[in-house]
């Protein structure tokens, strides 16, 4: 059973890059048809879906934030990560690593805290 | 706003059956298939229905998903205190480039 574990920094300063970076255990990111997701949940709000890539590079990101999100794979970490440019305080949130194949649903990290704050 | 839409808040008592709805467009939930996820507090989402009806290993039968059109449904039967949580529909959404879109969510509590 793959495990994912959120890391980076916990406060943002507003207009600068947030970089997280998600660690797969327990199987190969490259192994497998799967996607590898970021989703952040602000405190008492809902879900919101970030974006994919897959280890081809091929990415698909939220409408909403098209211009400011990027995503990448290490394969030999066995690592991807987010980045989110020029952010404010409305980005900050939880923001969770997921995996998933075809069909599947989400496997879910645990969440990591992002604060945007002067 | 969130694209698909579910009640904010559902009620039960224990050993009632209570459903949660979720709807949505042609171009998400009409084309495509339906997630759910059980959030309960201070943790990350797990998966709880996958592709409109499906129970991961692990999941009680008590929890039952499905789909008709535009819409689709989450029901609980045998509610327990434990399932007090926020539930969560998502699906693909289609249009552009195509994204994930999820509902807003529906906390659930257990009288």
């Amino acid at each position: 059973q793959v495990q994912l574990q959120e890391s980076g920094p916990g406060l943002v300063k507003p207009s600068q890059t947030l970089s997280l970076t998600c660690t797969v255990s327990g199987g190969s990111i490259s192994s497998g048809s799967y996607s590898w997701t970021w989703i952040r949940q602000p405190a008492g709000k809902g879900l919101e879906w970030l974006g994919r890539i897959y280890t081809s590079g091929s990415a698909n990101y939220n409408p909403s934030l098209n211009s400011r999100v990027a995503m990448s794979v290490d394969t030999s970490k066995n690592q991807f990560s987010l980045k989110l440019s020029s952010v404010t305080a409305a980005d900050t949130a939880v923001y969770y690593c997921a995996t998933s194949s075809v069909g599947s649903g989400y496997t879910w990290g645990q969440g990591t805290l992002v604060t945007v704050s002067s | 706003q969130s694209v698909l839409t579910q009640p904010p808040s559902a009620s039960g008592t224990p050993g009632q059956r209570i459903t949660i709805s979720c709807s949505g467009s042609s171009s998400n939930i009409g084309s495509n298939s339906v997630y759910w996820y059980q959030q309960l507090p201070g943790t990350a989402p797990q998966l709880l229905i996958f592709r409109n009806s499906q129970r991961p290993s692990g999941v009680p039968d008590r929890f039952s998903g499905s789909k008709s059109g535009i819409s689709a449904s989450l029901a609980i039967s045998g509610l327990r205190s434990e399932d007090e949580a926020d539930y969560y529909c998502a699906t693909w959404d289609d249009s552009l480039s195509g994204y994930v879109v999820f509902g807003g969510g529906t906390k659930l509590t257990v009288l």
